[in-house]
């Protein structure tokens, strides 16, 4: 079936640590986002992308960097300049603009 | 102040009865209009997705849409317990850029 994997579905960060989530789609979608949701909050948009190569700062960017070498991979890293990165994080995809935006699972980052 | 401001409830509501849901946006640049489901521990499921003033139904929901007020509306009839969830609103102002209401939680009782 089509759609967006993203793993792990859980992951702890200790202090100073980079880590990464991975975040991969079969869905043949041009445009991919990672969000980071919070409680009681709405989804705040960290990087998108709307073509291989190319990738832009969405309203939260700092402490996290990502790239696009592929089509279906859209990975985020979490680097130890994120003092608050205890989330759950959120990887979706579109066709394009104007398009509805399809989500993944999430994954849960926690600090050790 | 937000964007998308959204009332984060609780909600809750008999079974059977209709879930009225809403949002309010700021930026009359916004076409592109979304509901989205949200159970805990998952990812935003798409609900509903319109771009047009007026009404647009799909089974037990209807996705409401006012431009003139910048108000947008999601009802439920006939509720189920399975429909207890987080209920999300989004825009969109054709950039592919999302801005998100805070999510409403929904609880139907049997």
């Amino acid at each position: 079936d089509g759609g967006i994997t993203q793993s792990p579905k859980y992951l702890f960060r200790k202090e100073g640590q980079n880590v990464t989530l991975s975040c991969e789609q079969n869905l043949n979608h041009d445009a991919m986002y990672w969000y980071r949701q919070d409680p009681g909050q709405g989804l705040r948009l960290i990087y998108y992308s709307q073509i291989v190569n190319d990738f832009q700062k969405g309203d939260i960017a700092e402490g996290y960097s990502v790239s696009r070498e592929k089509k279906e991979s859209f990975p985020l890293t979490v680097t130890s300049a994120q003092k608050n990165p205890t989330a759950f994080y959120l990887c979706a995809s579109s066709s394009g603009s104007n398009q509805p935006q399809h989500f993944g699972d999430g994954t849960r980052l926690s600090i050790l | 102040q937000k964007e998308v401001e959204q009332d984060p409830g609780p909600l809750s509501v008999p079974e059977g009865a209709i879930v009225s849901l809403n949002c309010t946006y700021s930026n009359s640049a916004f076409q592109y209009f979304m509901w989205y489901r949200q159970y805990s521990r998952k990812g935003p499921e798409l609900l509903m997705y319109t771009y047009s003033s007026g009404n647009k139904e799909d089974g037990r929901f209807t996705a409401q849409v006012d431009k003139s007020s910048k108000y947008i509306s999601l009802f439920i009839r006939d509720s189920q317990p399975s429909d207890s969830a987080t209920y999300l609103c989004a825009t969109d102002n054709s950039w592919g850029k999302l801005q998100f209401g805070a999510g409403t939680q929904v609880v139907v009782t049997p």
